[in-house]
């Protein structure tokens, strides 16, 4: 069954603690992202990889950090840094072939 | 700057009406558009992607225009259901050279309601 796979569907933390969503994904697909949608704000992107080892800051980047140790994987640590963590993330993959966006089901993660 | 509007944010329609979504954009170098649905809660479903070289795409009950020249895309959706009831977003996915897969912009969403 290919696709993107998020885990935890929920998530919830208390304040100051780190906190790794996962992304994986079947598709084969060399660039992944990692947005977050609040309520009102559309969504922002938070990091992209286009390869393997190398990723790039988006729109808000600060108090987030990634890692592209593997194709298939891409996961995304909230640290404490992160004023306002309590929001809705999105793993999306492009396909090369005419970069096409597919995305992951999400995860809701709640800090207080 | 590069943008994607999208009108209106709200729409409420009885069941069965013809309706059109509207997505708008401020550059003409686009290297596709895409249309998605989401419902509360959940990810996002890709519904149709236009390459910068069409001028429609069609799946189902749904159809996607693209003119470039005018910065503006109509998402169709003939005799609406209930179940069509969701947010739809539009994303322009921006020209880029050399190895970049080029930088995607969301439009804001048009929230659908469909009543029986």
């Amino acid at each position: 069954d290919g696709g993107i796979t998020q885990s935890p569907k929920y998530l919830f933390r208390k304040e100051g603690q780190n906190v790794t969503l996962s992304c994986e994904q079947n598709l084969n697909h060399d660039a992944m992202y990692w947005y977050r949608q609040d309520p009102g704000q559309g969504l922002r992107l938070i990091y992209y990889s286009q390869i393997v080892n190398d990723f790039q800051k988006g729109d808000i980047a600060e108090g987030y950090s990634v890692s592209r140790e593997k194709k298939e994987s891409f996961p995304l640590t909230v640290t404490s840094a992160q004023k306002n963590p309590t929001a809705f993330y999105l793993c999306a993959t492009t396909s090369w072939q005419g970069r096409e966006q597919y995305f992951g089901p999400g995860t809701r993660l709640t800090v207080t | 700057k590069q943008e994607v509007t999208q009108i209106p944010a709200a729409l409420s329609v009885p069941e069965g009406e013809n309706l059109v979504l509207n997505c708008s954009f401020t550059d003409s170098a686009i290297y596709n558009l895409q249309w998605f649905r989401q419902d509360p809660g959940k990810g996002l479903t890709s519904l149709l992607l236009i390459q910068s070289s069409q001028r429609e795409q069609t799946s189902g009950r749904l159809n996607a225009s693209l003119d470039k020249s005018s910065g503006r895309s109509t998402l169709y959706i003939a005799a609406s259901q209930p179940g069509d009831s969701a947010t739809y977003l539009c994303a322009v996915r921006w020209n880029a050279g050399g190895t970049s897969y080029g930088k995607l912009t969301f439009g804001q969403g048009t929230i659908l309601t469909v009543h029986p």
